[in-house]
């Protein structure tokens, strides 16, 4: 199975900062192919539902704020939110959809400083 | 508007089964893939599987942890997708969502709790 590792596990940011959110996979999910990696960023706001951010590792879903970017290649990947906001405090989780399972990081609890 | 409804958790002691529905509207249903991903109390995001659209000869996929005991199913004249659970496990207590093939849609979630 592909390992998804986040970190950190909790971050705590000022309102207005930036926050930057890291996932490393075990494995390349890089499908050379179509050059397309594998990987999608959700929020999960307490009491609610995954809300998927970012598809194909740095494609913004639809309705998703332009504060909000993934980037990375490969094995490494980052989410930024570059300029918190209140209603961004939430776990973060990377998965990969490259091979099943289609495994998740940990989750990266995200508050206000 | 896009809907997911999951229903028929409740609470089962551990052996039993459970079946649970996930009834989509808004949405090409059978031509999507469903995922069921689950989420113990307090814990991470843990992906359960998937079965695939007709095209794709509605092929599964299972995580290790579940395969043997949970079944995919699909309803695509209901717009429904099943996940029939057996020989459960405390373990398996979380609340089961499941979401549409890109995990654009998903469901409030319905909790199972595995307990004698």
């Amino acid at each position: 199975d592909i390992v998804m590792t986040q970190s950190p596990d909790s971050l705590a940011v000022s309102l207005g900062e930036r926050a930057t959110i890291n996932c490393k996979s075990s494995q390349s999910i890089l499908y050379s192919s179509n050059n397309k990696n594998y990987l999608a960023w959700y929020q999960q706001r307490p009491g609610q539902p995954p809300q998927l951010l970012i598809y194909w590792a740095s494609t913004r879903e639809s309705g998703v704020p332009d504060r909000f970017s993934g980037s990375g290649s490969g094995t490494d990947f980052t989410l930024t939110i570059s300029s918190l906001q209140a209603e961004d405090v939430a776990v973060y989780y990377c998965q990969q959809y490259y091979l099943t399972p289609y495994t998740f990081g940990q989750g990266t609890k995200l508050e206000i400083k | 508007e896009v809907q997911v409804v999951e229903s028929g958790g409740d609470l089962v002691q551990p052996g039993g089964s459970l079946k649970l529905s996930c009834a989509a509207s808004g949405f090409n249903f059978s031509g999507f893939a469903m995922h069921w991903v689950r989420q113990a109390p307090g814990k991470g995001l843990e992906w359960v599987g998937h079965i695939r659209s007709k095209s794709n000869n509605y092929g599964t996929a299972y995580a290790a942890s579940v395969k043997g005991r949970f079944i995919f199913s699909r309803d695509d004249s209901k717009n429904t997708a099943y996940l029939q659970m057996n020989s459960l496990k405390i373990e398996d207590t979380a609340v089961y969502y499941c979401t549409d093939g890109d995990y654009a849609y998903w469901g409030q979630g319905t909790l199972v709790t595995v307990s004698s």
